[in-house]
C-alpha cells in the first residue's frame, strides 16, 4: 500500500461553483498526477507534479488548476465548475523517486457531478 | 505518441490460461511496454512492466516479440477476480510516466 487517500471521494456540487480536490500521500514521492476518466474515454491525464511548486499541464489541463506547495499533497482545483467537468478523478504517484519509467499507484477516486 | 491496439474484450474461463495481445507496430526503442488492469470501481493498478526481455512477477508474465512490435500478457490461471479491463500502454524514459491510456480489453471471466 504506497499510502494515498484523495478527498473527497464522491462531491456534488453546481454550475459556476469552485471545487478542490485533494491527494495525499504519506511516503513522499516526488511524481504526482491527476487524471479524469469518463465514460467511453480511458483515463486522461490532467496536470501532473514533479516536485513542491513543480507542475505541467497533460492533456486535458483546460478548466483545471493545480498546486503543490508540500510533497504529500496536490490539490486539484475546478475555478468554476461546468456539467462537462462530471467525472471520477484519481491521483497517483510514482514509486520511483526520479518517476521515471516504473510502477504508478492510484487513489481510489473522487466521483464528481456538477449539476 | 506511440499508439497500441488492443481488442475490445476476451473472454476466458475460470482457472484457465489467458493471453492478452496488445500491437504496438510503432514502438521506438527506448518505450517501455507497460500494462495496468482496473477492476470495476477502482482505480487502475499496476501489473507489469517490461522493455525487451520478457518478464514475470505474482501477478503474470509479460511476453514481447523480438521485433518488439507486439507483446502478450498472460495470466497462468484466471480467477473471477481477475475480471477488469487491461491497458497496454508504452512510455518513454524520463517521461515522468506520462501514462496514456487507451481503451484497453475488458477481459470477463466465466466460472
Amino acid at each position: 500500500d504506497a499510502g494515498i487517500t484523495q478527498s473527497p471521494r464522491h462531491k456534488v456540487t453546481e454550475t459556476g461553483t469552485p471545487v478542490t480536490l485533494r491527494c495525499h500521500q504519506t511516503e513522499n514521492h516526488r511524481y504526482m498526477y491527476w487524471y479524469r476518466q469518463d465514460p467511453g474515454h480511458g483515463l486522461r491525464l490532467i496536470h501532473y507534479s514533479y516536485g513542491v511548486k513543480d507542475t505541467d499541464k497533460g492533456e486535458v489541463s483546460d478548466g483545471y488548476s493545480v498546486s503543490r506547495s508540500k510533497t504529500e499533497d496536490f490539490l486539484l482545483t475546478l475555478e468554476s465548475a461546468t456539467s462537462s467537468q462530471t467525472s471520477v478523478y484519481f491521483c497517483a504517484i510514482s514509486l520511483l523517486g526520479t518517476g521515471d519509467t516504473g510502477e504508478l499507484f492510484f487513489g481510489e477516486g473522487s466521483r464528481l457531478t456538477v449539476l | 505518441d506511440a499508439k497500441t491496439t488492443q481488442p475490445n474484450s476476451m473472454e476466458s474461463n475460470e482457472e484457465e490460461p489467458v493471453h492478452l495481445p496488445c500491437n504496438h507496430s510503432t514502438i521506438s526503442g527506448t518505450d517501455y511496454i507497460h500494462w495496468y488492469r482496473q477492476l470495476p470501481s477502482q482505480g487502475p493498478e499496476y501489473v507489469i512492466h517490461g522493455l525487451t526481455s520478457n518478464v514475470n512477477n505474482r501477478m503474470a508474465s509479460l511476453a514481447i516479440a523480438e521485433d518488439r512490435k507486439s507483446s502478450t500478457l498472460i495470466l497462468h490461471r484466471a480467477t473471477l477476480r481477475d475480471a477488469a479491463v487491461y491497458y497496454c500502454i508504452l512510455t518513454g524514459r524520463g517521461a515522468g510516466n506520462m501514462l496514456t491510456f487507451g481503451g484497453g480489453t475488458r477481459l470477463m471471466v466465466k466460472p
